[in-house]
């Protein structure tokens, strides 16, 4: 299986900020790279699918990029409401599989 | 606008089976480019894709290795939902069970998740 790691595990942020949440995939994967955005108790909401397309409805603010196995996601300036943990998955092959997480909080 | 809603119990003993549903709204089992797909969480297991149901002139499943003697996604075309079966769970399957789609229109290809139920919170234990 294709193992996700995602940097940092946790970063804290105040609002305004710029945070950028990498993702390094064990193999190669093209640009098939989704990201996902998690609340507690909620279920993951897609945000970013293709390494860089955005999923409809979602805010622009929200970008991601692609360089070899090596991917970014970068919120360009943090809301109060995108506190929370965000997850990398890869849809190249067969199984699909998350990284660990990276929690944002306020700083 | 697609909705999922699961259903089914939040406690299973140790050996038996977990049984869960989820009810598919404004979408179609039976969809010729959706997958139907049954994905779990735990803190020491992160999320976990576990299998799928999907129809493409006729039905297929494709489950992850480490629980495929253990699995069984079924569609139920009448009622417009999939069901989980999850035998001989232990402890370690204590997880937040989720449904969801995906849909080869998003980008060609499979396994980017765009709608997903509520999740249900399945605890092993007697």
């Amino acid at each position: 299986d294709i193992q996700m790691t995602q940097s940092p595990s946790s970063v804290s942020a105040s609002v305004g900020d710029r945070v950028t949440i990498t993702c390094r995939a064990s193999q190669g994967i093209s640009d098939s790279l989704a990201w996902y955005q998690q609340k507690p108790g909620k279920a993951p909401k897609l945000l970013i699918y293709a390494a860089s397309s955005l999923q409809s409805g979602v805010p622009s603010r929200f970008t991601g990029s692609a360089s070899g196995t090596d991917f970014t996601f970068t919120i360009s300036s943090v809301q109060p409401e995108d506190f929370a943990t965000y997850y990398c998955q890869q849809a190249k092959t067969f199984p699909p599989t998350f990284g660990q997480g990276t929690r944002v909080d306020i700083k | 606008q697609v909705q999922l809603q699961q259903s089914g119990p939040g406690l299973v003993k140790p050996s038996q089976t977990l049984s869960l549903t989820c009810a598919i709204s404004g979408d179609s089992v039976s969809s010729n480019t959706a997958a139907w797909n049954w994905i779990r969480q735990s803190p020491s297991r992160g999320l976990e894709w576990l299998g799928r149901t999907y129809y493409r002139s006729k039905w297929y499943n494709d489950y992850e290795a480490s629980v495929e003697s253990r699995i069984t996604i079924n569609p139920d075309t009448s009622k417009n939902q999939f069901s989980l079966q999850l035998s001989s769970v232990t402890p370690e399957d204590t997880a937040v069970y989720y449904c969801a789609r995906d849909d080869v229109l998003m980008a060609g290809i499979s396994y980017y998740f765009d709608y997903w139920g509520q999740g249900t919170l399945v605890t092993v234990s007697s």
